[in-house]
C-alpha cells in the first residue's frame, strides 16, 4: 500500500499565529513530497516541492517566508503557516510518491481556519 | 506552465447510464495524466492514470483515453451508480521517471440520478 497521514485534520487559530502541518509517509519513503491547497468548491493547487534534505520549490505566486516548508527526513514533512490570516483559511493537503513513480498518494488533508 | 481545462463543471446522469468528462492541456511534453475522485471534506483519491504511450486504458466500469495530437483527455464511467457521486478532477504533469507536482483541472460535481 502506500499510506500517507496528516496532523492535524483540522485546526483554528487566531490571526497572527503560526501552525505547523505535518505530512508523514507511513509505509514507503518519500524523497518529494507536495503541498497543495484547496479552497472551498475550488480545484487543488500547488503550492511547493518539498524535497528531503534541500530546499523547498515554490509555485509562482506563493511567499515562501510565508509557508515554511521542512523535509527532514524520507517520511515526514512539515508545513508552517507563519503569522496567519483569514485569508489563509483553506483545505491543506499534502502528497507523496513512491521512487521511480509518477503516482501521487495524497493525506487526509489538515482544515485551517484563521479567525 | 501547463494549463488543464476540464469540462463540464457538473454533470448529472440517470443511475445506470454513461457518464464522460474530458480535459484538455496545454503543454505537449506532459506525459502523465492522472484522474482523482474527491468527495466532500475527503482525500482525492486516484481511480485511474494514463502515460502518454498509451491510448486507452480500461478498469472496471472506469476507462480513459488520450489523444496526444489534440492535447485532450477523457473520463468515462459506465453503468454510473450513486457511490459514483462526487467531484473528479483531471490532471496533467511531466514526470521525468518519478512523481512530480500535478496540474489540476477545476474538476467536474457528477451527480448520479437515482
Amino acid at each position: 500500500g502506500a499510506v500517507v497521514s496528516q496532523h492535524p485534520s483540522r485546526v483554528i487559530c487566531k490571526s497572527g499565529t503560526s501552525v505547523k502541518i505535518e505530512c508523514r509517509s507511513l509505509d514507503f519513503q518519500a524523497t518529494t513530497m507536495f503541498w497543495y491547497r484547496q479552497f472551498p468548491k475550488q480545484s487543488l493547487m500547488l503550492m511547493a516541492t518539498s524535497n528531503e534534505g534541500s530546499k523547498a520549490t515554490y509555485e509562482q505566486g506563493v511567499e515562501k517566508d510565508k509557508f515554511l516548508i521542512n523535509h527532514a527526513s524520507l517520511t515526514l514533512s512539515t508545513l508552517t503557516v507563519t503569522s496567519a490570516h483569514p485569508e489563509d483559511s483553506s483545505f491543506y493537503i499534502c502528497s507523496a510518491g513512491k521512487a521511480g513513480l509518477e503516482t501521487q498518494y495524497f493525506g487526509p488533508g489538515t482544515r485551517l481556519l484563521v479567525l | 506552465g501547463e494549463n488543464v481545462e476540464q469540462h463540464p463543471s457538473t454533470l448529472s446522469v440517470q443511475e445506470g447510464d454513461s457518464a464522460v468528462i474530458k480535459c484538455t492541456y496545454s503543454d505537449s511534453a506532459s506525459n502523465y495524466f492522472p484522474w482523482y475522485k474527491q468527495e466532500l471534506g475527503k482525500r482525492p483519491q486516484l481511480i485511474i492514470d494514463i502515460r502518454s504511450n498509451v491510448g486507452e486504458k480500461k478498469d472496471q466500469r472506469i476507462a480513459v483515453t488520450l489523444n496526444k495530437t489534440a492535447k485532450h483527455f477523457s473520463l468515462h464511467i459506465t453503468e454510473t451508480q450513486p457511490e459514483d457521486s462526487a467531484v473528479y478532477f483531471c490532471a496533467a504533469v511531466f514526470s521525468g521517471g518519478g512523481a512530480d507536482g500535478l496540474t489540476f483541472g477545476k474538476g467536474t460535481h457528477l451527480i448520479i440520478q437515482p
